[in-house]
């Protein structure tokens, strides 16, 4: 069955660091999504991407995220320069044309020291 | 924006038995509503979902309800078994606007005592 892949699973890095979170969508899906999970927390919505454009974004993704569709597989999160609230599970989704059921990937455990 | 409430947070079962969780939502244009399951260390799963022109949907021991009135659904595990034991999300998005973002309530823990 196609899945949602997500690398790296874990990420630790340093307050004010880039960090660049990787996923690779169901293949035939259009809609793409980031979720983050604070510990203990709901998940929240992120972003939406489409036709390689944001369609939303909420308004946790300030300017210090961007996404990208950089080739036909991957979509990525990039974080600019990293606060310690940033400490949290990013998850991937996506979503096929004419469907509504988004796809969660595993997830990658950021945490910010 | 949207606004999903879930409860209870927590929740103990004895196997077999049924459990409940129920959800509540603020946005009355929100039609799509999907129930998660998150086993540790995983991503959230789709076990269910139920649109706003549809009261009640079922799948083997799974059941959710739809009050569009109200504005709260509820999902029905029936003969629960120790591996129904994770963390359930109810969550509500408009379809057929936008993105289809999803808001997800604050997750219930079930765990199934055998």
């Amino acid at each position: 069955e196609p899945e949602v892949t997500q690398t790296p699973s874990h990420q630790v890095t340093q307050m004010g660091q880039e960090v660049i979170l990787r996923c690779v969508p169901i293949s035939n899906h259009l809609y793409f999504y980031w979720y983050r999970q604070i510990l203990g927390q709901k998940v929240e919505f992120l972003v939406s991407f489409y036709n390689n454009e944001i369609s939303e974004k909420s308004e946790i993704f300030d300017d210090q995220f961007s996404v990208e569709r950089p080739d036909g597989s991957n979509f990525t999160l990039k974080i600019r320069s990293t606060k310690l609230e940033d400490s949290a599970m990013y998850f991937c989704a996506s979503r096929g044309t004419a469907q509504e059921t988004q796809y969660f990937g595993p997830g990658t455990r950021l945490l910010v020291l | 924006g949207e606004n999903v409430e879930q409860h209870p947070s927590t929740l103990s079962v004895q196997e077999g038995d049924s459990a409940v969780i129920k959800c509540t939502y603020s946005d009355s244009a929100s039609n799509y509503f999907p129930w998660y399951k998150q086993e540790l260390g995983k991503g959230p799963q789709l076990i269910i979902d139920i649109r706003s022109n549809v009261g009640e949907k079922k799948d083997q021991r799974i059941a959710v309800t739809l009050n569009k009135t109200a504005k709260h659904f509820s999902l029905h595990i029936t003969e629960t078994q120790p591996e129904d034991s994770a963390v359930y999300f109810c969550a509500a998005a408009r379809s057929g606007a936008g993105s289809y973002q999803l808001t997800f309530g604050k997750g219930t823990k079930l765990s199934v005592i055998p």
